[in-house]
């Protein structure tokens, strides 16, 4: 299978506990993308890296969170202090960049890790 | 205001009918417009990519309107399996600067 994979799918962590999600895009992808999803509600924009530079954040994001994508391969989000209101779908997405083109290329989505923080 | 708006439903259709969604976006640099569809609890999946001309996929219609900045899906002959949440999906992608803006999405029933 060579589509976008995210681990663990489901988390379960008590409130101040850290976790990490690991995303590994689809190989030949420069963009990765990670959202947020809750209930009743679209994917919420997390942050964005192209190839191993993270080039936005969203404003939403607390300190508490931070991603990595060290190599431009695989990437990380870590939450640290975990609070209640962090129990969402974590998506993670990837595209390639489309060079010549008036349009972009749609996002790909892994499975997403679902976090419950008790 | 949002960057994509949509309206909730959800629409409640007997197998067989068509339907229509619409969807808004606020920012006229737009430039990328998608319809995802997402099963309760999963994840997102393309379904298509709007071109300004209008596209089909089957029984799956896209138009674009610029001008008005709106997106319109159209489902014809529904299945029960179209029952889903229809996310309306918007791209603005200006050099580094890619970001994808999600509608809240649109639930379908289709009912035997």
């Amino acid at each position: 299978d060579t589509g976008v994979s995210q681990d663990p799918r489901h988390k379960i962590t008590k409130r101040g506990q850290n976790v990490t999600f690991r995303c590994d895009p689809i190989s030949e992808h420069n963009r990765l993308y990670w959202y947020r999803q809750t209930l009743g509600q679209g994917p919420e924009f997390l942050t964005y890296f192209q190839n191993e530079a993270q080039l936005e954040k969203s404003r939403l994001l607390s300190d508490r969170f931070s991603a990595e994508r060290p190599k431009g391969s695989f990437s990380t989000l870590e939450i640290q202090r975990t609070e209640q209101g962090d129990s969402a779908m974590y998506l993670c997405a990837s595209s390639p960049i489309m060079t010549g083109l008036t349009y972009n290329s749609p996002l790909h989505f892994g499975n997403g890790t679902r976090l419950t923080v008790t | 205001r949002k960057e994509v708006e949509q309206d909730p439903g959800p629409f409640n259709v007997p197998e067989g009918a068509t339907v229509a969604f619409n969807c808004t976006y606020s920012n006229s640099a737009s430039q990328s417009f998608f319809w995802y569809r997402q099963d309760c609890r999963k994840e997102p999946k393309l379904l298509m990519s709007v071109y300004s001309s209008g596209n089909e996929d089957g029984r799956f219609t896209a138009q674009l309107n610029r001008a008005s900045q709106y997106i319109s899906l159209l489902i014809r002959d529904s299945k029960l399996s179209d029952s889903a949440t229809y996310l309306c999906v918007v791209n603005k992608g200006v050099g580094n600067f890619n970001k994808f803006y999600f509608g809240s999405g649109t639930k379908l029933n289709v009912k035997p």
